[in-house]
């Protein structure tokens, strides 16, 4: 059973980069074809992909955030990452990581990390 | 403003059935498997449907999921309070390659 989960600073100010790493256990990331990505739900709104990243390190972003985002993996550490810069108050969010299957349905979630970007 | 286009809220009687609706384009459903999640409060969203029709392992039969064009469509028979929750479609979009959600259906139990 896969079993994701967040970390990182909750609080972030505004203008700075927001940092999020995702842990995955029960089983190599690595093994088949894998995507992982990195989705985040304002509070009482809907949920928004931000991108994905395959194990071999290719990438999706979403266009409204693609100058922003950086998501990078570490298959030895099983890990994936999610940096996003000159964060505005519009950033803040709850941020969850996913282990996604085809056609980009989200088979495994985080539990969920809520991130403010606050002075 | 949502990619899909779903209404904002259904609701039913205890033991009734709901449908939701998701209409998209060519670019994401029309070309593209459909994904439902049902978010209760405070939780993450759960994959109720893959592939447009398909429930994963332990998901009761009363969800079920259909697509035809460029929509799809989401049932629940008899509904039970449990049910309460906000439930939101979501697929790939090709033009965008992204993934993409519907802005979500809260569901209410009367």
């Amino acid at each position: 059973q896969v079993q994701l989960q967040e970390s990182g600073p909750g609080l972030v100010k505004p203008s700075q980069t927001l940092s999020l790493t995702c842990t995955v256990s029960g089983g190599p990331m690595s093994t088949g074809s894998l995507y992982w990505s990195w989705i985040r739900q304002p509070a009482g709104k809907g949920l928004e992909w931000i991108g994905r990243i395959y194990t071999s390190g290719s990438t999706n972003y979403n266009p409204s955030l693609k100058s922003r985002v950086t998501i990078s993996v570490d298959t030895s550490k099983n890990q994936f990452s999610l940096r996003l810069s000159s964060v505005t108050a519009a950033d803040t969010a709850v941020y969850y990581c996913a282990k996604v299957r085809a056609a980009a349905a989200v088979d495994y979630w985080g539990q969920g990390t809520l991130v403010t970007v606050s002075s | 403003q949502s990619v899909l286009t779903q209404p904002p809220s259904v609701s039913a009687a205890p033991g009734q059935k709901v449908t939701i609706s998701c209409s998209g384009s060519s670019s994401n459903i029309g070309n593209n498997y459909v994904s439902w999640y049902q978010q209760l409060p405070g939780t993450a969203p759960k994959l109720l449907i893959y592939e447009s029709n398909i429930r994963p392992s332990g998901i009761p039969d009363r969800f079920s999921g259909s697509k035809s064009g460029t929509s799809a469509t989401l049932g629940i028979t008899g509904l039970q309070t449990g049910d309460e929750a906000d439930y939101y479609c979501g697929t790939w979009d090709s033009s965008l390659s992204v993934g993409v959600f519907g802005g979500g259906t809260k569901v209410t139990v009367l």
